[in-house]
């Protein structure tokens, strides 16, 4: 039980189609993370939230959007995605910026 | 970070043994460090962190060092048991932006019984 729980495990989509993924952490945590997680590369941090409002976008592609509607659920939007987008899309939260991060255990996203 | 080839560093011990992880760095700005540890088909769990004004500091059968001179951290793992098998990842930051977390590719520890 990590506290931070992540749906759906495993997604498969074309790529036209759009999903959404989500993430809810029930630690109390006030910043939320979205990280990518490639074979061979190192974790790549996507998005940050912090009190809902965010902090970092970096260099993300548009077809990606994250949205934050309380302290407690993270989503990101899938849109138009490419092949090379699979990959495991990770989850984190923390208390405050300055705290460790907490994972969930992931998304694996396949790409037709 | 570690070594970012295209092959994983590993490391395979008996159990009972200690372990010893070691990462690199390349930025002498960092100042806050945190090593993870990933089982297979789950996400990163957090393991111990450590600040720059420290150089070492113990947890429950880990240390974390830190040498800034050669820009080094390392986990040791006491009495290594077979469920610390996973990968193991350093990540670091500098500055004020401490969620700006920079990882390495990770260690692949292998305990055998």
């Amino acid at each position: 039980e990590t506290g931070v729980t992540q749906t759906p495990r495993h997604l498969v989509m074309g790529m036209t189609n759009k999903k959404s993924l989500k993430c809810e952490q029930h630690l109390g945590h006030n910043a939320m993370y979205w990280y990518k997680q490639s074979a061979k590369k190192p974790l790549e941090l996507m998005f940050v939230y912090s009190l809902e409002e965010r902090v970092e976008n970096n260099s993300v592609p548009s077809r990606f959007s994250p949205e934050c509607p309380n302290s407690s659920h993270l989503f990101l939007h899938l849109h138009t995605l490419q092949p090379e987008d699979s990959a495991l899309y990770l989850c984190a939260s923390s208390q405050g910026l300055d705290q460790p991060q907490h994972f969930g255990d992931g998304t694996r996203l396949s790409i037709l | 970070g570690e070594s970012v080839g295209l092959h994983l560093p590993t490391l395979s011990v008996q159990e009972g043994d200690n372990s010893i992880i070691n990462c690199a760095y390349s930025n002498s700005a960092s100042d806050y460090f945190i090593w993870y540890k990933q089982e297979s088909g789950k996400g990163p769990q957090f393991i111990i962190d450590i600040r720059s004004n420290m150089d070492k500091r113990q947890g429950q059968r880990v240390t974390v060092l830190l040498n800034k001179t050669v820009k080094h951290l390392s986990l040791q793992i006491a009495a290594t048991q077979p469920g610390d098998s996973a990968v193991y990842f350093c990540a670091e930051t500098s500055g004020g932006s401490n969620y700006k977390l920079t990882f390495g590719k990770g260690t692949l520890l292998t305990v055998n019984p």
